[in-house]
């Protein structure tokens, strides 16, 4: 079973849509969460960290669930930008290894 | 600010053949990474320094991988001899601290014929 699992996708979804990716993670001694955004043929970037309470960044949501261990990101109104492939990132309690999902491929369309 | 560097951008070699990649973290960061990324999936850590240290390694094949930070600055990671299946992107990332936010490069894209 892998680390990080996730549905590989891909999601295709209209401009304005909502759409939301899970996650989940095998290791209950995870203790850092985070959602990376990957472009097509580009690096990784941090789109944002994931906490308990759950976070918002404008358009996006993230929500932690450490008793079913599992992490979901919702992403409101969609954009044609937002089109990419989103990775679910854990690391353990006190490393700063970082262990990723395969990644959930959003496509959005006009 | 400059972004994590990488080159080559793209490397095509034939199997059995040696190859290098070149990485130079972001100004200041003491926290360098380098991971693999095969098609479809996410990125695999290979090895991680701390300065020149490396402090965690337990991933990177040392049959034929190898990786240096002589003076805790940029860095190497070399392949010899490559192999088919290291057809991969080559990521490296660095960081401020342990524990803090990691910024990637590029990438190097290697195709072994």
């Amino acid at each position: 079973r892998k680390e990080v699992e996730q549905d590989p996708g891909p999601f295709n979804v209209p401009e304005g849509a909502t759409v939301a990716f899970n996650c989940t993670y095998s290791n209950s001694a995870s203790q850092s969460f985070f959602w990376y955004r990957q472009d097509c043929r580009k690096e990784p970037k941090l789109l944002m960290s994931v906490y308990s309470s759950g976070n918002e960044d404008g358009r996006f949501t993230a929500q932690l669930n450490r008793a079913s261990q599992y992490i979901s990101l919702l992403i409101r109104d969609s954009k044609l930008s937002d089109s990419a492939t989103y990775l679910c990132v854990v690391s353990l309690y006190n490393t700063d290894k970082l262990i990723f999902g395969t990644g959930t491929r959003l496509q959005v369309f006009p | 600010e400059a972004g994590v560097v990488q080159s080559p951008r793209y490397k095509i070699i034939e199997k059995k053949q040696p190859v290098a990649f070149w990485c130079n973290p972001i100004s200041g960061h003491n926290t360098l990474y380098w991971y693999l990324q095969n098609l479809g999936q996410g990125p695999e850590l290979l090895i991680r320094y701390e300065n020149e240290e490396a402090v965690d390694d337990s991933q990177l094949p040392k049959d034929r991988f190898s990786a240096e930070r002589l003076k805790g600055v940029d860095s190497t990671l070399k392949i010899q001899p490559a192999e088919l299946g290291d057809s991969a992107v080559y990521l490296c990332a660095s960081s401020w601290s342990p524990g803090e936010t990691q910024y990637f490069g590029p990438g190097t894209r290697l195709l072994v014929l």
